[in-house]
């Protein structure tokens, strides 16, 4: 099953607009963490954001915050102001477990995000 | 400072043969793992090491092996390459003292025809 779901596949988003993408995840672990990563037409895999199961507060990395959701086991991405070099692909992924999966991510299929002038 | 450094960057091979992606880090990491990036699909775990001496298979391992004889490789052996094989592969890297974060390679291009 689908550990990670990702239901926008592309969006537009004008120049200096916020924007929204969706993730929802599934898992029955009390301990996991949540990852966004960009992945811009060069391909590389660039991390942004970071939020823990038991982190009581939403993450924020500059224009990049995460709406965490735990009830509905949602962890979406929030780019504010959208500039033209944030158009890309975004990953959201997910670590179940503690730290000694470290290196165990699960990855959504991406949402391709394009920014307008 | 390098990071994580993956060889080659392309590759085409035929059925059949067998290779090596190289990967090694200089961060000191503990952590190394190999993904395969697909077309429309994200990133699945292949291997992963939590350190040297130490791997364990991911979601798709058939068709690869790994080992981890040092803190700073992590070599990804394809023994018999097939098309299925496609595919881009990153190596990444992470452990105590990088919040959480993994550090991936610039990635391999490999094409199996």
């Amino acid at each position: 099953a689908q550990k990670i779901t990702q239901t926008q596949p592309g969006m537009f988003v004008q120049e200096k607009e916020a924007v929204t993408l969706d993730c929802t995840y599934d898992t029955s672990d009390q301990s996991y963490g949540l990852f966004w990563y960009k992945q811009p037409s060069s391909g590389e895999m660039i991390f942004l954001i970071y939020q823990g199961s038991y982190d009581e507060q939403n993450a924020t990395e500059g224009r990049y915050s995460l709406n965490f959701q735990k009830a509905r086991k949602s962890a979406n991405l929030v780019i504010s102001a959208s500039q033209l070099g944030d158009s890309a692909m975004y990953f959201c992924a997910m670590r179940e477990g503690a730290t000694d999966s470290w290196g165990k991510l699960q990855f959504g299929a991406g949402t391709q995000v394009v920014v307008t002038p | 400072n390098a990071g994580v450094t993956q060889t080659p960057k392309f590759q085409v091979l035929k059925t059949g043969q067998s290779m090596t992606l190289q990967c090694a880090q200089d961060m000191n990491h503990e952590y190394m793992s190999w993904y395969r990036q697909d077309p429309g699909m994200g990133l699945r775990l292949i291997h992963y090491s939590v350190g040297a001496g130490i791997t364990d298979q991911g979601e798709v391992p058939n068709g690869y092996n790994v080992s981890r004889s040092t803190t700073e490789d992590f070599p990804l052996r394809l023994l018999s390459a097939a098309p299925s094989q496609t595919s881009v592969y990153f190596c990444a890297s992470g452990g105590p003292g990088t919040f959480e974060k993994l550090f991936f390679g610039s990635g391999t291009q490999l094409s199996v025809l």
